[in-house]
């Protein structure tokens, strides 16, 4: 198994460009998540998904939108890219089904994509 | 607001040491705490996970301990080694309602030979 995997590794963009972040997994997962990591603060959800067809915004959702069309792929578009979206982004991934069965599940990350907007 | 806080925010210490990372939390209502290393340039790795009828788990080396009562976590590294440094990050996430899990901004150590 790959796990999860993210591209790509590096991504420069200039203001107003949009652009793709791809995520997969091969583990059938139903969960798949977005967070984005920025210095001196925790890592925070951008959007997730429990399942193919269905997603929702987590705690920083503006500026971002994700589709999940199949189980293994969760991709997250930057509509109009914002300095203040320079961020390492990660993907991740669990079997869990809902917000209940999340509780024993171990959650992967992929090993996540540096943006920066110039 | 859920917070997590994470003590100290960078520790070092000397190759064969233990030490003991903190975690304080208001998330509720509580499902599980977790706890993962991020090495540098990397992804996080799960180390544990606690529900909240666990007062500790080990995982090899790291010990977590969960005091539900005084929200309060913590993981113990015993006899570090090189490879432990690293970022280590709590993760608390509540139940009931969407899911969305508060991160600690994370300790970061440093083991030094």
């Amino acid at each position: 198994n790959a796990g999860v995997t993210q591209t790509p590794k590096f991504q420069v963009l200039k203001t107003g460009q949009s652009m793709t972040l791809q995520c997969a997994q091969d583990m059938n997962h139903e969960y798949m998540s977005w967070y984005r990591q920025d210095p001196g603060m925790g890592l925070r959800l951008i959007h997730y998904s429990v399942g193919a067809g269905i997603t929702d915004q987590g705690e920083v959702p503006n500026g971002y939108n994700v589709s999940r069309s199949t189980t293994e792929d969760f991709p997250l578009r930057l509509l109009s890219a914002a300095p203040s979206q320079t961020s390492v982004y990660f993907c991740a991934s669990s079997g869990e089904t809902g917000a209940v069965a999340i509780a024993g599940e171990t959650q992967y990350f992929g090993p996540g994509t540096r943006l920066l907007v110039l | 607001k859920n917070q997590v806080e994470q003590s100290p925010q960078s520790l070092i210490i000397l190759e064969g040491k233990n030490c003991t990372l903190q975690c304080n939390y208001t998330v509720s209502p509580f499902s599980n705490l977790r706890w993962y290393k991020q090495d540098t340039g990397r992804g996080p790795v799960s180390l544990t996970i606690m529900t909240f009828s666990e007062n500790t788990k080990s995982n090899g080396r790291y010990t977590a301990t969960l005091d539900a009562d005084t929200k309060q976590s913590s993981l113990h590294i015993t006899a570090s080694q090189l490879s432990d440094s690293a970022s280590y990050i709590c993760v608390v996430i509540a139940s009931g309602g969407s899911y969305i899990p508060t991160f600690g901004r994370g300790t970061s150590l440093i083991v030094h030979p």
